[in-house]
């Protein structure tokens, strides 16, 4: 298994402001994905964290908004930039050793934007 | 792309009473199917997977059974007690190790 770890767990920001979050893995991983969970629905995936080269983004999601950096097989950092409401959500970081393969998921941070 | 459907979303049992929830998906190249329980406030944790060479795998109270030519799989959970109340979400993996996530099952278990 793999334990991973994220900061910050929450924060509260304010508008057209933006936010890092970090995500900290025990060891090697293959694979590492950011995902946003909206309080009571499902994860949706944001991207593919690619180590070294630029992450691959699902469709709605954009790398301006969500600059996306691996400089490591244990670290990634999500950006959210120029915070809106909307982007008030659950932010989760993920890592597997192989494609098809179980995931370890992070803790989450629970981001507010006022 | 991939699409998943997940139900049902509410479900409510008695202690000691059996589980089924059902996923269905699209994409037939998909081979790995996971399930993660999710507490309130907590990670997603994997509880149990199926690839796609096996039909069914069990462990303990729980099994998972996949049928790849009606693309869909489905949670059994046996003896329900009150710590399995939780939201239950299946995923399905594409290429490149991606996940797509069902929408969730609420499961209550009453004591």
């Amino acid at each position: 298994s793999a334990v991973i770890s994220q900061k910050p767990s929450r924060d509260i920001c304010q508008r057209g402001t933006s936010l890092t979050i970090q995500c900290q893995v025990d060891s090697q991983v293959t694979m590492m994905f950011w995902y946003r969970q909206q309080p009571g629905q499902s994860l949706t995936l944001i991207a593919t964290a690619n180590q070294g080269s630029e992450a691959t983004y699902e469709s709605g999601f954009v790398i301006d908004k969500f600059p996306i950096s691996r400089p490591n097989l244990t670290f990634s950092t999500l950006t959210v930039s120029n915070m809106s409401p909307e982007d008030s959500s659950i932010y989760l970081c993920s890592g597997a050793r192989e494609p098809y393969n179980e995931q370890f998921f992070g803790p989450g941070t629970r981001l507010t934007v006022l | 792309g991939e699409n998943v459907e997940q139900h049902p979303s509410t479900l409510s049992v008695q202690e000691g009473d059996s589980a089924v929830i059902k996923c269905t998906y699209s994409d037939s190249a998909s081979n790995y199917f996971p399930w993660y329980k999710q507490e309130l406030g907590k990670r997603p944790q994997l509880i149990i997977d199926i690839r796609s060479n096996v039909g069914e795998k069990k462990d303990q109270r729980i099994a998972v059974t996949l049928n790849k030519t009606a693309k869909h799989f489905s949670l059994h959970i046996t003896e329900t007690q009150p710590e399995d109340s939780a939201v239950y979400f299946c995923a399905v993996h594409t290429n490149a190790g991606k996940s797509t996530f069902g929408d969730g099952t609420t499961l209550t278990v009453k004591p």
